[in-house]
């Protein structure tokens, strides 16, 4: 079956950066693209980014431009993203998900928390 | 950019009754990159449509979407307590997603 396992929760300081990572299992990898959405406390879904796992292209929200890398490792069928520069507004629930067009299949989201 | 607008934040429902949810796409979007998620506090989203009408795999019938121009609509036809939800749209365009605003469905 496919799944999606992100990493756990983290707790960074104003100014520092994350890296989260987002393992697929139940499908082949390269196959399918990675999204990763956002949701801040009390507010909707943010759209981040998304990567092409076979040949890593990627291409991000323009609001995350300059902040945000996401790379893939197909020895370990990974994704990661690294936001840096975090601020309290960072401060939200990521998710990955699969797909280009949608998303069929979602991680079940990591926490990041920014405070000093 | 492609704005999605779901212009009711809230419906305030009971069970069995029917529930249509709008989303209004900025400017002509095809139909084949629409989607709808639910999305419950400590979940991750579950899709339910895509391509505006297709139902996802096990995603019960009561759930439908259409599609008319720019306008989306989700209909749950007789809500079950398990459906009391935030509704999200969200279209795909140029290697990017673009959600709305989502649509609380609480019960009255």
């Amino acid at each position: 079956q496919v799944q999606l396992v992100q990493s756990g929760a983290e707790v960074k300081k104003p100014g520092a950066s994350v890296k989260l990572s987002c393992k697929s299992s139940g499908y082949t990898f390269t196959s399918a693209y990675i999204h990763w959405v956002r949701q801040a406390p009390g507010q909707g879904l943010e759209w981040v980014g998304i990567i092409n796992p076979s040949g890593g292209s990627t291409n991000y929200a323009q609001k995350f431009q300059g902040r945000v890398t996401m790379t893939s490792d197909t020895s370990t069928s990974t994704v990661y993203m690294e936001l840096s520069s975090l601020g309290s507004e960072d401060t939200a629930v990521y998710y990955c998900a699969r797909g280009l067009f949608f998303g069929d299949y979602w991680g079940q989201g990591t926490l990041v928390t920014v405070s000093s | 950019e492609i704005v999605l607008t779901q212009s009711l934040g809230t419906l305030s429902l009971s069970p069995g009754e029917r529930a249509t949810l709008s989303c209004r796409a900025s400017q002509s979007i095809t139909s084949t990159y629409l989607a709808w998620y639910q999305k419950k506090p400590g979940q991750a989203p579950r899709l339910l449509i895509h391509g505006a009408s297709r139902r996802a795999t096990g995603i019960p019938d009561r759930f439908s979407g259409s599609a008319s121009g720019t306008d989306f609509t989700l209909t749950i036809s007789r809500l079950e307590p398990e459906d009391f939800a935030v509704y999200y749209c969200q279209q795909y365009g140029s290697s990017a997603w673009t959600f709305g605003q989502g649509t609380k469905v609480e019960i009255k």
